[in-house]
């Protein structure tokens, strides 16, 4: 089993849409988690750190569900801009080694 | 903020000839690297980390002698191919700590393609 899954999608929408998509993990002792953004061909870039009480970060928000191992990203008011790659990160190793799940692709349509 | 600087962004070589991939922290001290490959449509997988001053340490499956890592100094830490083929070709990325709780700044990348 991969350490960290997502639906790979793509999730296609229209401009002002929202969409939501999760990941899942298999490490049930890891601690932290992350979203990152990967545009075509270029390095990650992190888009927000996932806390256990949730967090929003303008149109994005981030849910954490420890009892079920899963993430979540929304996007509200989905933009063209947002079109990317969404990876999944999660940390459950004490050599602070990150695991990366392969992304869901979102493309917003005009 | 902290940046990472990777070079080269992009290079085609011959089978059989080595290329070396370079990943400088600009404006912090990394003593520790970690080096991925990304192959099209998969995730990055960790290949080596790279520790100032001491060997690398790298995954199950990944040749160290293939991959050769080398970090002198706490801002440098190279990769170097050997004896590349094509199966070689794929995206290379560093990325480095920056601070507590697990922040990561990666660098822009290295895309070598192998003919």
């Amino acid at each position: 089993r991969k350490e960290v899954e997502q639906d790979p999608g793509p999730f296609n929408v229209p401009e002002g849409a929202t969409v939501a998509f999760n990941c899942t993990y298999s490490n049930s002792a890891s601690q932290s988690f992350f979203w990152y953004r990967q545009d075509c061909r270029k390095e990650p870039k992190l888009l927000m750190s996932v806390y256990s009480s949730g967090n929003e970060d303008g149109r994005f928000t981030a849910q954490l569900n420890r009892a079920s191992q899963y993430i979540s990203l929304l996007i509200r008011d989905s933009k063209l801009s947002d079109s990317a790659t969404y990876l999944c990160v999660v940390d459950g190793r004490n050599d602070y080694k990150l695991s990366f799940g392969a992304g869901t692709t979102v493309t917003v349509r005009a | 903020g902290a940046v990472v600087s990777q070079h080269p962004s992009r290079v085609i070589c011959k089978s059989g000839t080595s290329v070396k991939i370079e990943c400088r922290s600009l404006d912090f001290q990394a003593t520790t690297m970690f080096w991925y490959r990304q192959f099209p449509k998969q995730s990055l997988m960790l290949m080596a980390t790279s520790n100032e001053g001491s060997k690398a340490t790298y995954e199950q499956g990944v040749e160290k002698d293939k991959f050769l890592i080398n970090h002198a100094s706490l801002t440098l830490s190279t990769l170097t191919v050997t004896s590349a083929h094509p199966e070689d070709s794929s995206f290379y990325i560093c990325s480095a700590q920056t601070g507590t709780n697990y922040g990561y700044t990666f660098g822009s990348g290295t895309r070598l393609t192998v003919v």
